[in-house]
């Protein structure tokens, strides 16, 4: 069974730039969650989203967003990148989202470099 | 305060000790406890999830949970320098799959 699938996996951009990430879920799974992971501020949940509804979202500014598509596939975008928003982005799936406190399955993750 | 408070780190035991992981949490409301295990440059992987009070076993690891005093810890017995790893404690809270990670406890184990 194939795990979480998160293109690209490197990339480098430049300030004021816009970038697009995808998430493909483990197959079966409904619920999509984001997660940002710096060196400073550890892992932080962007949002969460299941059946195309966006259920959770943290504390980040507007330029964050994100989406789900009826196939359980996300993507997130990320609008006039700031330095500080070089990070280690993570998508988590999960099997059963009707209840809360299933676990979450990582991605390998997308590195995003903005200079 | 943080919602998930864990001691950064660095932790470290010689093979074949046992390393315990301990992690204190505020929201009372938490249901579900993960650990999950980073190595360097790579993504998180689930290593136990918890949720009753008590011990938890699996192989080498053991995940403990106490709700009355807010803890959760885990324990690798025969520890060996593979397990060397950033060890996060989360928790599922805000409803749904919103998980709150503490910062992680960075493992050395010592050949």
């Amino acid at each position: 069974k194939a795990g979480v699938t998160q293109t690209p996996r490197y990339l480098i951009k430049t300030r004021g730039q816009q970038v697009t990430l995808s998430c493909s879920p483990i197959s079966g799974h409904r619920s999509v969650s984001w997660y940002q992971q710096t060196p400073g501020q550890g892992l932080q949940f962007l949002f969460e989203y299941f059946s195309e509804t966006q259920r959770n979202k943290g504390n980040f500014p507007g330029r964050f967003s994100g989406r789900q598509f009826s196939n359980s596939r996300s993507e997130m975008n990320v609008s006039t990148l700031e330095l500080g928003d070089s990070a280690l982005y993570l998508c988590a799936s999960s099997w059963d989202s009707q209840s809360s406190g299933n676990t979450i399955y990582f991605g390998e993750g997308s590195w995003l470099t903005v200079v | 305060q943080k919602e998930v408070e864990q001691n950064s780190g660095p932790l470290s035991v010689p093979e074949g000790a046992i390393a315990s992981l301990n992690c204190t949490y505020s929201d009372r409301g938490s249901q579900s406890f993960f650990w999950y295990r980073q190595y360097s440059g790579k993504s998180p992987e689930l290593i136990m999830s918890i949720y009753s009070n008590g011990d938890k076993e699996d192989g080498r690891f053991t995940a403990q949970l106490n709700k009355a005093s807010q803890y959760v810890s885990l324990l690798i017995r025969d520890s060996q320098p593979s397990d060397s790893a950033t060890y996060l404690c989360a928790m599922n809270s805000g409803g749904y799959q919103k998980v709150t990670f503490g910062i992680g406890t960075k493992l050395q184990v010592i050949p």
